[in-house]
């Protein structure tokens, strides 16, 4: 079992719908969680990170934290074609230290 | 600049021939990353420095890749003996170690191509 997994899409959204993006790990220990944006032919952009379980909001993005079900998820609302890269969930595992590990990302494609 | 940055961003050799490519991490960031990511690929691990400790060596992919960090800063990033399948973007992080939580933050790239 991959320590973070991600659907690899592409998922299509139309413009102005919510975009949710889904990531499961399995280090049980893990406490930090993040999510980056990745433009094609750039490095990846960090745009959330949360530790406690719920709900963090900033702007239109909404990041999701169950860890008794080892899930984290990303919601973009009112998805823009600008939100249209791929989308890397991270987390830290206790076994190698705090060490971030990447699922390989999901693509998103917001058809206008 | 305030970011991580990285040289060179660009890098075309020959196969056989050793390339460094170098990392100037965030000031006061104890934590630095090597990740390569091919095209339309993930990011694949390389090394992980953390302040003093040994490094994790896990991800380098053979022992012709090494990488060392200076005085807790400028990291570098040695491939010897190149080889075509070595064409990749090289990208570093870092991040304030302990503090995890903040996240890392990326530079650049050197894109590697191997003839």
């Amino acid at each position: 079992q991959k320590e973070v997994e991600q659907n690899s899409g592409p998922l299509s959204v139309p413009e102005g719908a919510i975009a949710s993006l889904n990531c499961t790990y399995s280090d049980r220990g893990s406490q930090s969680f993040f999510w980056y944006r990745q433009y094609s032919g750039k490095s990846p952009e960090l745009i959330m990170f949360i530790y406690s379980n719920g709900d963090k909001e900033d702007g239109r993005f909404t990041a999701q934290l169950n860890k008794a079900s080892q899930y984290v998820s990303l919601l973009i609302r009112d998805s823009q074609p600008s939100d249209s890269a791929t989308y890397l969930c991270a987390v830290t595992t206790m076994e190698y230290g705090n060490k971030l590990v990447f699922g390989a990302g999901t693509i998103l494609r917001v058809k206008s | 600049g305030a970011g991580v940055s990285q040289s060179p961003s660009n890098k075309v050799t020959e196969k056989g021939k050793d390339v460094e490519l170098r990392c100037d991490p965030i000031s006061g960031h104890t934590a630095l990353y090597w990740y390569r990511q091919s095209l339309g690929q993930g990011l694949e691990f390389l090394i992980y420095f953390q302040g003093n400790s040994a490094p994790d060596k896990s991800g380098l992919p053979s022992d012709r890749f090494s990488a060392e960090r200076t005085g807790g800063s400028v990291s570098t990033l040695t491939i010897q003996r190149t080889q075509q399948e070595d064409s990749a973007v090289y990208l570093c992080a870092s991040s304030l170690g302990g503090q995890v939580a903040v996240g890392q933050f990326f530079g650049p790239g050197t894109r590697l191509t191997v003839l």
